[in-house]
């Protein structure tokens, strides 16, 4: 079955700690996106890729990165510098046409929480 | 800047009854998409029903429909014949341009409780 996978799905860190939100996709997508959202609140965008090799800074990009290496994944690293990085994690993707508007399809989440 | 308004924060209903989910937007795009999001417990977030600008006619997917009316800016989403499974977080959404790369602009969301 074709789908977005995140890993893993819940994921704890130290305050000075750097980790790494995997996010892969079978669905021959373009485009991918990672989004932030806090309890209570919509999804707020982090970064998104297009194409591979190339992402773009969404609204709240300081104190993340990505990488977009491979058509398939784009992973997203929580770095030391992010200063509340407890949240929940989504990863979507979309074909690089619009059909239906581009629906953005997403994974299951990765819940982070800084101890 | 486009901006998504989800006034409800949250709403109950009874098995089998019909609801109405409100949504109204605001943006300068001619050209624009609206969409629907599920989000249940477990997190995932669950694509429901799309509107483009364009669109005449109201979309509809199974029991979901979109009840578009451009000239207030208005996306409310109507579940008929509610189930309990239809519990959920719901939350409108609305496409962004090239420069943001069709990114989503996403309300605060409304927490639909469906009741026996």
């Amino acid at each position: 079955d074709g789908g977005i996978t995140q890993s893993p799905k819940y994921l704890f860190r130290k305050e000075g700690q750097n980790v790494t939100l995997s996010c892969e996709q079978n669905l021959n997508h373009d485009a991918m996106y990672w989004y932030r959202q806090d309890p209570g609140q919509g999804l707020r965008l982090i970064y998104y890729s297009q194409i591979v090799n190339d992402f773009q800074k969404g609204d709240i990009a300081e104190g993340y990165s990505v990488s977009r290496e491979k058509k398939e994944s784009f992973p997203l690293t929580v770095t030391s510098a992010q200063k509340n990085p407890t949240a929940f994690y989504l990863c979507a993707s979309r074909r690089r046409d619009l059909p239906s508007g581009g629906t953005q399809y997403f994974g299951p989440g990765t819940r982070l929480t800084v101890l | 800047a486009q901006k998504i308004t989800q006034t409800q924060p949250g709403m109950f209903v009874q098995e089998k009854e019909a609801v109405t989910l409100d949504c109204t937007y605001d943006t300068s795009d001619q050209s624009y998409g609206l969409f629907w999001y599920k989000q249940p417990s477990s997190g995932e977030m669950i694509f429901l029903i799309y509107q483009g600008s364009y669109d005449e006619q109201n979309a509809t997917e199974g029991r979901y429909s979109l009840n578009f009316q451009k000239a207030r800016k208005s996306a409310n989403l109507v579940i008929s014949a509610s189930q309990l499974g239809d519990s959920a977080m719901y939350f409108c959404a609305m496409r962004e341009g090239l420069n943001s790369g069709y990114a989503l602009n996403f309300g605060k969301g409304t927490s639909l409780l469906v009741t026996p």
